[in-house]
């Protein structure tokens, strides 16, 4: 089974603070992929990687910036939180192209900023 | 624009029934739709994926059709169990040269004793 792990379940941070997001997967896939949830939308791409040191915006990635060191690790950084940026943070990895194959998810990592 | 709509919005069923998730997409050119499960505080899991030449696919109680003419897909849950109590997403990815994936908002569905 694919495990993909998303190290903080739940933080609360305080405006302006710099917030670290990781996500671990198992599986030797080259695709990573961080979401943000809130409620009555659907999941947005924030930014997304092809290979080890390699990142594509997606769809919303003010405010955001990402880092790949390793091709198992993929890191979500929000510089300077805000309120706005209260959410749920999903990870997800695709093992090589995105049509046709699953795509799977961490558990979740939610965010309050206060 | 690509968009996914999915409707209704909340769904409460009594345990045992049947209901029906409809999801409506303009997503081109089409790839693949999928449907998700994701439990309250959990990730999204994988229900069914189907691509435009697929027009039905189980997976036990969890029944996905696709008519790709008319851009509708539809989660069927037979005799439904509490644990069957989530949101479900359908998700359309496009046929790009890169990375287009589009995500409906959700039904929120409670299925209770």
């Amino acid at each position: 089974d694919v495990k993909v792990t998303q190290s903080s379940r739940y933080l609360v941070k305080r405006t302006g603070e710099k917030v670290f997001l990781e996500c671990v997967q198992d599986m030797d896939h080259e695709n990573m992929f961080w979401y943000r949830q809130d409620p009555g939308l659907g999941l947005r791409l924030i930014y997304f990687s092809y290979d080890v040191k390699m990142k594509e915006k997606g769809d919303i990635p003010e405010g955001y910036s990402v880092s790949r060191e390793k091709k198992e690790r993929f890191s979500l950084i929000l510089e300077s939180a805000s309120t706005n940026q209260t959410s749920m943070y999903l990870c997800a990895t695709i093992p090589d192209s995105h049509s046709g194959n699953t795509i799977y998810f961490g558990e979740g990592s939610w965010l309050t900023v206060v | 624009k690509n968009q996914v709509e999915q409707s209704p919005q909340s769904l409460i069923i009594l345990e045992g029934k049947n209901c029906t998730l409809q999801c409506n997409y303009t997503v081109s050119p089409f790839s693949n739709l999928r449907w998700y499960k994701q439990d309250t505080g959990r990730g999204p899991v994988s229900l069914t994926i189907m691509t435009f030449s697929e027009n039905t696919k189980s997976n036990g109680r969890y029944t996905a059709t696709l008519d790709a003419d008319t851009k509708q897909s539809s989660l069927h849950i037979t005799a439904s169990q509490l644990s069957d109590s989530a949101s479900y997403i359908c998700v359309v990815s496009a046929r790009t040269g890169g990375f287009k994936t589009i995500f409906g908002a959700g039904t929120r569905l409670f299925v209770k004793a």
